[in-house]
């Protein structure tokens, strides 16, 4: 099976601008969450989309925001960018759901200037 | 907020010595789960443990759950320089999956 594809890989953005982040999960996974990794913070759990659904949200702003299509595939949106929203964006689909087994996809590395 | 603690945060070892990272939580875990990243890449998924004083083997990995499923480690028999990376602990202290800091490795030659 193909793995977690996300797109795009690297994205330079402006503080002000707003981004979309693509994810397409395993074949057959239905649950696909989003994490935020920067070194200082580790890994942070953004949200999880199940079936179309939210199905659970981290503690991060409204900023952030995310969807998921009916094919599984999922997207994620910020808004109104600033500078400590640099990250590796890491998106990951289960099976299950999203407290189990995750796999990850190579992530997306946001650079806000 | 409620949080999985994992130390120590870098850990050095010469390439055949032992490596162990620890993985706490202040609430009951319903299961344990293990990734590994390597550098420049993104986490993997090496094992999950759901019951209480669960060992797994995997070569020379062995991962244990406490008896109170609040704690966790994963020991490394003879570091390779395959085995350098960051080693995770993921557990659901609440409602979602809450990763630890994560365990620096790094293997010298």
């Amino acid at each position: 099976k193909a793995g977690v594809t996300q797109t795009p890989r690297y994205l330079i953005k402006t503080r002000g601008q707003q981004v979309t982040l693509s994810c397409s999960p395993i074949s057959g996974h239905r649950s696909v969450s989003w994490y935020q990794q920067t070194p200082g913070q580790g890994l942070q759990f953004l949200f999880e989309y199940f079936s179309e659904t939210q199905r659970n949200k981290g503690n991060f702003p409204g900023r952030f925001s995310g969807r998921q299509f009916s094919n599984s595939r999922s997207e994620m949106n910020v808004s109104t960018l600033e500078l400590g929203d640099s990250a590796l964006y890491l998106c990951a689909s289960s099976l299950v759901g999203g407290t189990h087994e995750q796999y990850f996809g190579p992530g997306t590395r946001l650079t806000v200037t | 907020g409620q949080q999985v603690m994992q130390i120590p945060q870098y850990q050095h070892v010469q390439e055949g010595e032992d490596f162990t990272t620890y993985c706490n939580s202040s609430t009951t875990l319903s299961n344990i789960q293990w990734y590994k990243q390597r550098p420049g890449g993104h986490p993997v998924f090496l094992i999950q443990l759901v019951k209480s004083g669960e060992v797994k083997k995997q070569k020379r990995l062995t991962f244990q759950f406490g008896e109170a499923k609040k704690n966790s480690s994963l020991h490394i028999t003879a570091t390779q320089t395959t085995d350098v990376g960051t080693y995770f602990c993921a557990g659901q202290p609440a409602r979602q999956l809450t990763f630890g800091s994560g365990t620096q490795l790094t293997v010298l030659p």
